[in-house]
Formats: C-alpha cells, sequence, structure tokens
C-alpha cells in the first residue's frame, strides 16, 4: 500500500516568494493533519481536515499561511510570502476517524518536505 | 492542556544491549493513548508502538516494549537487543481517546539515540 506521499522533499527558495507544498493521503483515509516541524519548537500542528473540512486550524502561524483540501485525495499548504523563519519541516499525516468518536486509528505520516527559504 | 516530556535528550547504547527511553506527561483524562514514533535520519515518522490507557497490559512489539505506569503518568520505551537501524530521534506521543479535539497528538521534544557498533 502507498503511504502517505508529500512533495518536494526539498524546496529552497528566496524571501517572499510563494511556496506551495503538496499532501496525498493513504487512500480511505477521511482525515488529514499537517505538521511543522522545529528544532525550537518540535512538532507543532498547523491544522486538520476531516472529511475535506478544516476542523482546527488554530495551529496555523499567521495569515500568510493557508491550506486546502479540494478532495479527499490531495491538500495543500501555502505559504505567501515565505519568511525566514519559515524554514522547517512540514509533515503531513493522515488517519481515518470520526470526529469526536473514540479512536482507533494512528496517523501515518509522509516522508516531509525541508523548506529552507532564504 | 497535555503536556508530554522526555527528559533525556540524548541516549546511547551498544549494539545487541538493551536501552529504556522515558517519558512523563500530565493529563487530566482517564482515556488516552500513547506512542512512540522513531524519525531516523531518513526523516519519516515511523509508528513503533502504542499503548490504550485503559490497558493494564504493557505493549509490546518485538524487540519494542512499554512499561506503563498509567497513575505515575510514565511511559517508557524498551529497547532490547539494539540494532545499529535503531539509531534515531524517538518521540513520545499523547492523544486524547474522547472529545472534540482528540485528534491531538502531543509530542514530546525526542530523545536522540545513538546505537555503537
Amino acid at each position: 500500500d502507498a503511504g502517505v506521499i508529500q512533495s518536494p522533499r526539498h524546496e529552497v527558495t528566496e524571501m517572499g516568494q510563494e511556496v506551495t507544498l503538496r499532501c496525498k493521503p493513504i487512500s480511505g483515509h477521511n482525515s488529514l493533519f499537517w505538521y511543522r516541524q522545529t528544532m525550537m519548537r518540535g512538532l507543532e500542528l498547523l491544522i486538520y481536515f476531516n472529511n475535506n473540512v478544516p476542523i482546527d486550524d488554530s495551529g496555523m502561524p499567521e495569515d500568510r499561511f493557508s491550506a486546502k483540501m479540494p478532495n479527499a485525495s490531495f491538500s495543500t499548504l501555502k505559504i505567501q510570502p515565505s519568511e525566514p523563519r519559515d524554514s522547517a519541516v512540514y509533515f503531513c499525516a493522515s488517519s481515518r476517524e470520526r470526529q469526536g468518536a473514540e479512536f482507533n486509528q494512528p496517523q501515518h505520516f509522509g516522508d516531509g518536505t525541508r523548506l529552507s527559504i532564504l | 492542556a497535555q503536556t508530554v516530556t522526555q527528559s533525556q535528550p540524548e541516549m546511547s547504547v551498544q549494539e545487541a544491549e538493551t536501552v529504556t527511553l522515558s517519558c512523563t506527561y500530565d493529563t487530566s483524562e482517564s482515556d488516552y493513548y500513547l506512542f512512540w514514533y522513531k524519525q531516523p535520519p531518513s526523516r519519516q515518522m515511523i509508528l513503533v508502538i502504542r499503548q490504550e490507557a485503559y490497558k493494564q497490559q504493557n505493549a509490546t512489539e518485538n524487540r519494542f516494549s512499554v512499561n506503563f505506569q498509567k497513575a505515575a503518568k510514565s511511559f517508557s520505551l524498551k529497547i532490547s537487543d539494539s540494532q545499529l537501524g535503531d539509531a534515531a530521534m524517538y518521540f513520545c506521543a499523547y492523544r486524547s481517546a474522547f472529545g472534540g479535539s482528540n485528534y491531538k497528538l502531543t509530542f514530546g521534544k525526542g530523545t536522540l539515540l545513538t546505537v555503537n557498533p
């Protein structure tokens, strides 16, 4: 079975440019998560989608960040304009669950995108 | 809010030996799940083992086992017969079992494990 697929694996761009990170969740999973990993703050949840609907975006740092999930098999995380402090590894994860129900599925992570903003 | 603490930033072990990684957490909930994830240099986050809080029996996955002490809010990971491929960053994580925010994983800061040949 294919796991969570993220692209690109690495991204280097200059400050002020728009950055788009992509994620394809595992087929059949209805929940999708975007995380950011930095040395200072560790792993932080940015946004959570359930059945393509954003449920919790309280972790999105500021308006420069936006995420979409137009269908069950694709999501994007966009940063516009990008800043050097956005440099981090961004993970996408997916799982199969019902919101509010007893959890029974672990989250499966993609390989992450290492983003460097110069 | 729940917190997860990994007090050992780094650990090392000799190949074939046993090592234990510590994790403590703080919660007022009675039902929850705990996880250990492994992140090798390849960066992939790999689920190693999970424990349901309502189960008294400690989870085991091959060479990996946990010591879950609910009253003490402790969840340590034991790696037996350590192999070079076990070298990685290990993250402890907490997740509520119920409630509107039970999708959230709260991670510790990680423990970097080195395996010496």
